[in-house]
């Protein structure tokens, strides 16, 4: 079955810090993997996606992600975390030839003055 | 351009007593999405429509939702009668044909008391 796990429900950095929020997904096919930001009172918002091709990708505001078959994650990062960046952020997956996207449970990020 | 428009914003309704939501898509978008998402968690599919037509509609509780998306443009969700769980936020989401990215919108909070 296609799932999405964050692992992470609720993280904490000082702002100016690195950030690494995990996601690990189990798909059959080939997938296509999106990373969503939900500020409170938002709908979400595309930061970046996985298609093929080079397995790290870069996404707007700083972020990018690296896509690790082996491993079947597709890890978010950031080198330097600003307190805009506090939001709710969820992991997906969709098979290459499905719409049907298959979200994360969400990480909430919580920056430190 | 427009994002997807979604109204109202929000909504509080007692047990038993209908409710709707209304989805603008983005223009030109074919595939139209409504998701479900309860606190702390990510969105669930309840519908998906290619044009007028329902091409996913297997998690929708078809006992008391009800969708359509008349003229392939807008769409409305209803709920008839609404029930303490129904209390959640209800997103519309839209893509081009071949889905690939969805564009949310803002979402309606509904909360039945």
């Amino acid at each position: 079955a296609q799932s999405v796990t964050q692992p992470d429900i609720h993280i904490t950095v000082s702002e100016g810090a690195s950030l690494e929020l995990r996601c690990n997904y189990s798909y059959g096919a080939t997938p296509y993997l999106f990373w969503y930001v939900q500020s409170p009172g938002q709908g979400l918002q595309l930061l970046l996606k996985y298609f093929s091709g080079d397995t790290l990708v870069q996404g707007i505001k700083g972020f990018e992600a690296e896509f690790k078959r082996s491993q079947s994650s597709f890890n978010l990062r950031k080198p330097s975390v600003h307190w805009s960046d506090a939001a709710e952020y969820f992991c997906a997956v969709r098979g290459s030839s499905a719409s049907k996207i298959i979200f994360g449970s969400g990480t909430r990020l919580s920056i430190r003055p | 351009e427009a994002g997807v428009v979604q109204s109202p914003r929000y909504k509080i309704i007692e047990k038993k007593q209908p409710v709707a939501f209304w989805c603008n898509p983005i223009s030109g978008h074919n595939t139209l999405y409504w998701y479900r998402q309860n606190l702390g968690q990510g969105p669930e599919l309840l519908i998906r429509y290619e044009n007028e037509e329902a091409v996913d509609d297997s998690q929708l509780p078809k006992d008391r939702f009800s969708a359509e998306r008349l003229k392939g443009v807008d769409s409305t969700l209803k709920i008839q009668p609404a029930e303490l769980g129904d209390s959640a936020v209800y997103l519309c989401a839209s893509s081009n044909r071949d889905g690939a990215e969805q564009y949310f919108g803002p979402g309606t909070r509904l909360t039945v008391t």
